[in-house]
């Protein structure tokens, strides 16, 4: 059974609009959500963890047990911020990670 | 992140060859991970393993063998390369000790299967 839904493969917004990447769990203990992100030829790397309750780069990312959701948006794209983005479910202490399938964001100028 | 390496970068095989691909990290974590991309499919997790003794299956084990050498070293092999293993690959690491269950990827190894 799919854990982690990103239902938009692509998205792409104009620079300065707010954008909003999806994301849906399916988890019945208490998860621990993360966005990773690749930027154009560099590698995966964490962005934010729900946990931290941060806000890096600008982007943030609440968690909504009732809606399962971990949706991450920030309120002004830059075209800085394209780049493939990774909802990702750790369930429990395991340690592993599940991935959705990414969803490929182009800000345009 | 330079402390995780993976060797080589990009490998072109033919069907039914033996293919290694290597990961190394000088960041001094236990944990580490193999991971296949596929275009349209994300990251799916092949094997990981905790600590040296320890070498887990992931989601997608089937065709892939692993080896922990050393607590830096973690080794992904295809005994016998098919085609549909085409893809990138990558290594990753975490830290048991570091509390945040953060992951540092690899760079990624691009295998494609002829």
């Amino acid at each position: 059974a799919q854990r982690v839904t990103q239902p938009e493969k692509l998205l792409s917004v104009f620079k300065g609009a707010p954008v909003e990447l999806k994301c849906n769990y399916s988890y019945s203990g208490s998860p621990e959500l993360f966005w990773y992100v690749q930027y154009s030829r560099q590698r995966l790397q964490l962005l934010l963890r729900h946990i931290s309750r941060e806000s890096i780069k600008g982007f943030t990312a609440d968690l909504n047990k009732g809606e399962t959701s971990f949706h991450l948006k920030k309120p002004f794209a830059q075209e800085e911020d394209s780049a493939m983005y990774y909802c990702a479910l750790m369930e429990g202490s395991n340690y592993k990670l599940t991935f959705g399938k990414g969803t490929l964001l182009t800000v345009n100028p | 992140d330079a402390d995780v390496t993976q060797t080589p970068r990009n490998r072109i095989t033919k069907t039914g060859k033996r293919i290694m691909l290597e990961c190394s990290q000088t960041k001094g974590h236990d944990r580490m991970y193999w991971y296949r991309q596929d275009p349209g499919l994300g990251l799916q997790l092949i094997y990981y393993s905790f600590d040296v003794k320890d070498i887990n299956k992931g989601e997608i084990s089937d065709g892939y063998s692993v080896s922990r050498q050393a607590q830096a070293k973690f080794s992904l092999s295809l005994e016998s390369a098919i085609p549909n293993q085409t893809a990138l690959y990558f290594c990753a690491t975490s830290d048991s000790r570091e509390g945040t269950d953060t992951q540092y990827f690899g760079p990624g190894t691009r295998l494609t299967v002829l």
